[in-house]
């Protein structure tokens, strides 16, 4: 069964550091999306990608934030520079929506550590 | 505007006890609601979902009937086993591409 990847499972990374996450979504999927997880509360939703641009943003999604799908496969978020609060597990998702299935399939997550 | 709010946890149970996990939601027109499933150490798997009023989503033994009326979709389970030991998200979608998650409920299932 087809399923979404995420790499690395685990980044540890200095505070002003530059990350970037990678994701591979299901092959023939149109919408891509990141979801952030802060330890202990809910599940958020950072952004919305579609046709090679962000269709939906949240306020969480500053100008430190970008995504990007630079080849058929990889869709990625970028964090320019991080701050200690941006510690959390990131998943991305992907949705096929030919037919108007509305179902997001997710990947395992990175955990993400800022220090 | 749209949320979703589930009964906090963790629930503990007994193997073989029934399971409900409460789930209301708050939304404009008609949104699609899942549960979502996190075992531990993993990410979100998808459990059940409803598109309309009255529909009923089944997997692997739980159960979610959309309530429209209550505007409740509550997660059922007649008889838990350890494995089902995991954190629950409820979830809706309403045409705007996102995803709302409740705060997960937490449940612990001992033999």
């Amino acid at each position: 069964e087809p399923e979404v990847t995420q790499t690395p499972s685990h980044q540890v990374t200095q505070m002003g550091q530059e990350v970037i996450l990678r994701c591979v979504p299901i092959s023939n999927h149109l919408y891509f999306y990141w979801y952030r997880q802060i330890l202990g509360q809910k599940v958020e939703f950072l952004v919305s990608f579609y046709n090679n641009e962000i269709s939906e943003k949240s306020e969480i999604f500053d100008d430190q934030f970008s995504v990007e799908r630079p080849d058929g496969s990889n869709f990625t978020l970028k964090i320019r520079s991080t701050k200690l609060e941006d510690s959390a597990m990131y998943f991305c998702a992907s949705r096929g929506d030919r037919g108007g299935t509305d179902t997001q399939y997710f990947g395992p997550g990175t955990r993400l550590t800022v220090l | 505007g749209n949320s979703v709010t589930q009964m906090e946890g963790p629930v503990t149970l007994s193997e073989e006890a029934f399971l409900t996990i409460n789930c209301t939601y708050t939304a404009t027109g008609y949104p699609s609601l899942f549960w979502y499933v996190q075992y531990p150490g993993e990410g979100l798997q998808l459990l059940l979902k409803a598109t309309k009023a009255d529909d009923k989503g089944s997997n692997k033994g739980f159960e979610a009937t959309y309530r429209k009326e209550t505007t409740s979709f509550h997660l059922e389970k007649g008889s838990v086993q350890v494995s089902d030991s995991a954190v629950y998200f409820c979830a809706l979608y309403n045409q705007g591409g996102k995803l709302i998650f409740g705060q997960g409920t937490e449940l612990s299932v001992k033999p």
